[in-house]
């Protein structure tokens, strides 16, 4: 059974930084993609960045609100993905989902499903 | 970037009921659209991709249409399961976005 569990959420104060980990079983880690999806209390869901399978050289996508701040990272050896979060804001505020993804990528990447997904973990951003 | 609008935002329907959910897209996607069902506490749950494809395991009565910048999710005959809130998702392109949502409410 393919799974993923999220864990490392918590509360942090602004501008302080946290790690997220994903942990992969049920699949060849190292031959899909990775995302990271955010929903923010009551609301709809947020891509963040998206990191590509080795075979597409592991090279990452940013959403423009977390560009800079947040780096996507993974380790094929523990099947284990990372979101690292740096300068955090209030509005970083979510539970945060971990999920395989699927693309086709040369010059840019289409077709980029989202299945299956972890259970998510809550980043509260609060003083 | 692709914006993704979804009609309407809710809806209140009883079991058995036929409803129709609708997604367009700011510019063409050809039929690079997903859509997600999510309950409360729990996390999005892939239904349909490519516009028109069943996921694996998922009912008959969810079915997807669509393409270019209009797609549709249609649930014929609601089950008590099936209320619950619905994203489509376009996959055409970076960055990937998501549709507000529609939540599926008990009439």
């Amino acid at each position: 059974e393919v799974q993923l569990v999220e864990s490392g959420g918590g509360l942090v104060q602004p501008g302080r930084s946290l790690r997220l980990s994903c942990t992969a079983s049920g699949f060849t880690f190292g031959d899909y993609a990775l995302s990271w999806v955010r929903q923010a209390p009551g609301k709809g869901l947020e891509w963040v960045g998206f990191i590509r399978s080795k075979t597409y050289g592991g090279t990452t996508e940013y959403a423009a609100s977390v560009k800079g701040r947040f780096t996507i990272s993974r380790d094929a050896s523990k099947s284990i993905a990372y979101l690292q979060m740096n300068s955090l804001k209030t509005e970083d505020t979510a539970v945060y989902f971990c999920t395989r993804t699927a693309a086709y990528c040369g010059a840019d990447c289409y077709g980029i499903w989202f299945d299956p997904w972890g259970q998510g973990t809550l980043v509260t951003v609060s003083s | 970037d692709i914006q993704m609008t979804q009609s309407p935002s809710y809806v209140s329907a009883s079991v058995g009921d036929r409803v129709t959910i609708t997604c367009r897209a700011s510019q063409g996607i050809s039929t690079w659209l997903a859509w997600f069902q999510q309950k409360p506490g729990k996390a999005p749950k892939l239904l349909i991709y490519a516009a028109s494809s069943l996921e694996s395991g998922v009912p008959s009565r969810f079915s997807g249409s669509g393409s270019g910048t209009d797609f549709t999710l249609t649930i014929s005959g609601l089950q008590p399961e099936d209320f619950a809130t619905y994203y489509c998702q376009q996959a055409n392109s970076f960055p990937p976005s998501f549709g507000g949502g529609t939540k599926v409410d008990i009439k």
